[in-house]
């Protein structure tokens, strides 16, 4: 079955310290797809990254930096230096291939406050 | 690019009404668009996939009598809450696949509506 655990419900944190969203997936498939989306306080989710399962390269964009091991089945998003306006709820999906019609299958979502 | 809108943003209504939201791809076509649900400090549950010409795919559990979808064009989804009650209450957020046409294309999502039913 597929799954995704987002371990950590809430995570405070003060201005400019590093923090990790941790993301692990469950799925059956060899052809996957990986999503990470923030929800900031207005609602709308904010695409964020898209991976595939056959790239397992770390993926660096700004302050944001995406962990891809197969080997754990995980996608840990870590921010940089975090700032205020990172304050939101993150989500990570994930896509199957061939299975499910290309449904996200979303975790519970990890809610970042960061404190200035 | 890839930006959808939802209209309204927020809908106060009476119970026993019906409300529509719509869900629109500005600048590209989407062939399919989902429709999800989300309670507070929850995450999203989809209801609903929604295909162009084409009947929706609802997932289990979600009445499509109560839900009505329509798709009628690659830019333009609607969902129905017929004979809305306060239990229909939530944030409802509607996405569309994006436009390399596969199934696992990035979904972009609307700014969500909240129902509020009274």
């Amino acid at each position: 079955a597929q799954k995704v655990t987002q371990a950590q419900t809430e995570i405070s944190v003060v201005e400019k310290e590093d923090v990790t969203l941790d993301c692990v997936y469950e799925t059956r498939d060899t052809t996957y797809y990986l999503f990470w989306y923030k929800q900031p306080p207005s609602g709308e989710l904010v695409f964020l990254i898209r991976r595939n399962s056959f790239d397992e390269q770390n993926e660096i964009s700004g302050r944001y930096s995406w962990n891809f091991q197969k080997s754990t089945s995980s996608f840990n998003f870590t921010i940089t230096a975090s700032q205020v306006v990172d304050s939101a709820v993150y989500f990570c999906a994930l896509s199957e291939a061939y299975n499910q019609g290309g449904k996200l299958i979303f975790g519970q979502g990890t809610e970042l406050s960061v404190k200035p | 690019g890839a930006v959808v809108s939802q209209h309204p943003s927020r809908v106060i209504c009476k119970s026993g009404t019906s409300v529509k939201i719509e869900c629109r791809s500005l600048d590209f076509q989407a062939t399919t668009m989902f429709w999800y649900r989300q309670f507070p400090k929850q995450s999203l549950m989809l209801m609903a996939t929604s295909n162009e010409g084409s009947k929706a795919t609802y997932e289990q559990g979600v009445e499509k009598d109560k839900f009505l979808i329509n798709h009628a064009s690659l830019t333009l989804s609607t969902l129905t809450v017929t004979s809305a009650h306060p239990e229909d209450s939530s944030f409802y957020i509607c996405s569309a696949r994006g436009r390399e046409g596969h199934s696992t294309d990035t979904q972009y999502f609307g700014p969500g509506t909240r129902l509020t039913v009274l």
